[in-house]
């Protein structure tokens, strides 16, 4: 059981914008910024979203970060074959003084 | 360019420990902490702990305390994660990750260390 809520899955077409949410507590979300990780299968994550909607160089801008008190979300806009993978958000928890994950999120390019 | 990697796919029994190694390059070593995030089979991103390059010091995830040690050698720029008493559901692949600051993100990744624990 993770910390942070996300939907198991989500699935969209070429071109369409799809939204992962990420849900936490006061003691988290509520508290820190979020990031989130792309992750293809056998691969390392890597950093898509930092500071609730910082993109670090190289990132597309169809992809963008939101937060609002302890939820979040990432979107993606113009959803291309190559978006398909697994996203996760983390952020810092300051009641168990570490950080903490959601349990992925696996999209679905259709 | 900064890289971070990591030794090679463990296979320990249960009871045993296993020692994994990070070797970071490309950057000034003692700058940047350092974290574990491990993810066992088909699972999500569980984080470990973090250390402190220039200090040695570490917080570790509560579930870990008393299991995991983490080191560092700055001589050679290369952390170190030890985890003992091992059981089948620490099989997991490890990462290093860079954090850009104590609770910032973790910019970089290693290439992740396969442990599988296996009587």
């Amino acid at each position: 059981q993770s910390v942070l809520s996300q939907p198991p899955s989500t699935s969209g077409t070429p071109g369409q914008r799809v939204t992962i949410s990420c849900s936490g507590s006061s003691s988290n979300l509520g508290s820190n910024t979020v990031n989130w990780y792309q992750q293809f299968p056998g691969t390392a994550p890597r950093l898509l979203i930092y500071s609730n909607n910082e993109r670090p160089s190289g990132v597309p801008d169809r992809f963008s970060g939101s937060k609002s008190g302890p939820s979040a979300s990432l979107a993606i806009s113009g959803l291309q074959s190559e978006d398909e993978a697994d996203y996760y958000c983390a952020t810092w928890d300051d009641s168990l003084s570490g950080w903490v994950f959601g349990g992925g999120t696996k999209l679905t390019v259709l | 360019q900064v890289q971070l990697v990591q030794s090679g796919a463990e296979v320990q029994k249960p009871g045993d420990s296993v020692k994994v190694s990070c070797k970071a390059s490309g950057y000034t070593f003692t700058t940047y902490y350092m974290n574990w995030v491990r993810q066992a089979p088909g699972q999500g991103l569980e984080w470990v702990g973090i250390i402190t390059p220039s200090s040695g010091l570490t917080t570790y995830a509560q579930r870990f305390q008393g299991r995991v040690t983490m080191t560092r050698d700055t001589s050679t720029s290369t952390v170190y994660m030890e985890l003992s008493s091992l059981r089948s559901e620490d099989t997991a692949v490890y990462y290093c990750a860079r954090g850009h600051g104590y609770k910032r993100h973790f910019e970089y990744w290693g290439q992740g260390t396969l442990v599988t624990v296996s009587s």
